[in-house]
């Protein structure tokens, strides 16, 4: 069973930076990639981000694009997102997911990290 | 990028009722379709893949159909741990996308 927690979520000043983790632990099986997805208070989900299973390529939503850069790093089995440049409206809880299958399907979460931008 | 939209965005319902939910691409994406159960305070749970593969572990009462631009969720006999909110997602293409979602409610 995988498992994913995230991490480093905060409260942090318009155009301050702030790096999540997420560490997977479990019987990982294959992977296929690992998500970031993001929920706006009370808003429905925001896709933010894909990384390969062997970090070789990535891939952004628009509003993010250039501020945001994730990574992973499979040696601590850990992924990362490196959020500089940051909004207001980049408040959000942040999820990271791992895609199983070959279909990318969010197929695991955890549990969420807070993040607020706020003055 | 593609778009998905949901409806309805809520619904009121009883227990045992019938309910379906659809979900529309804005440009087809074959079976590239999977819904998300969400239940407040609580991360998004995996239902079905590729428009109609139930994950392990979700009841029977629980389907999905659907090809190209158009996708339904139905729940056959709606059960009190079913009142959530229902997301679709696109995994066609990058940036994946979601549907707004559909908010189930206890009439």
């Amino acid at each position: 069973q995988v498992h994913l927690v995230e991490s480093g979520g905060g409260v942090v000043q318009p155009g301050r930076s702030l790096r999540l983790s997420c560490v997977v632990s479990g019987f990982t099986g294959t992977s296929y990639g690992m998500h970031w997805v993001r929920q706006a208070p009370g808003k429905g989900l925001e896709w933010v981000a894909i990384i390969a299973y062997d970090g070789s390529n990535e891939y952004y939503a628009d509003s993010v694009k250039g501020r945001f850069t994730i990574s992973r790093d499979n040696s601590k089995n850990t992924l990362y997102l490196q959020m500089n440049s940051l909004r207001r409206e980049d408040t959000a809880v942040y999820y990271c997911a791992e895609t199983t299958g070959s279909g990318n399907s969010l197929d695991v979460w955890g549990q969420g990290t807070t993040v607020t931008v706020s003055s | 990028d593609i778009q998905m939209t949901q409806a309805p965005s809520s619904l009121s319902a009883s227990v045992g009722d019938r309910v379906t939910i659809t979900c529309r691409a804005s440009q087809t994406i074959a079976y590239y379709l999977n819904w998300y159960q969400q239940k407040p305070g609580r991360a998004p749970n995996l239902l079905i893949s590729a428009a109609s593969r139930l994950q392990s572990g979700v009841p029977s009462r629980f389907s999905g159909s659907g090809s190209g631009t158009f996708f339904t969720l139905t729940i056959s006999s709606l059960q009190p741990e079913d009142f959530a909110t229902y997301y679709c997602q696109q995994s066609y293409t990058t940036p994946l996308t979601f549907g707004g979602g559909t908010k189930v409610q206890i009439k």
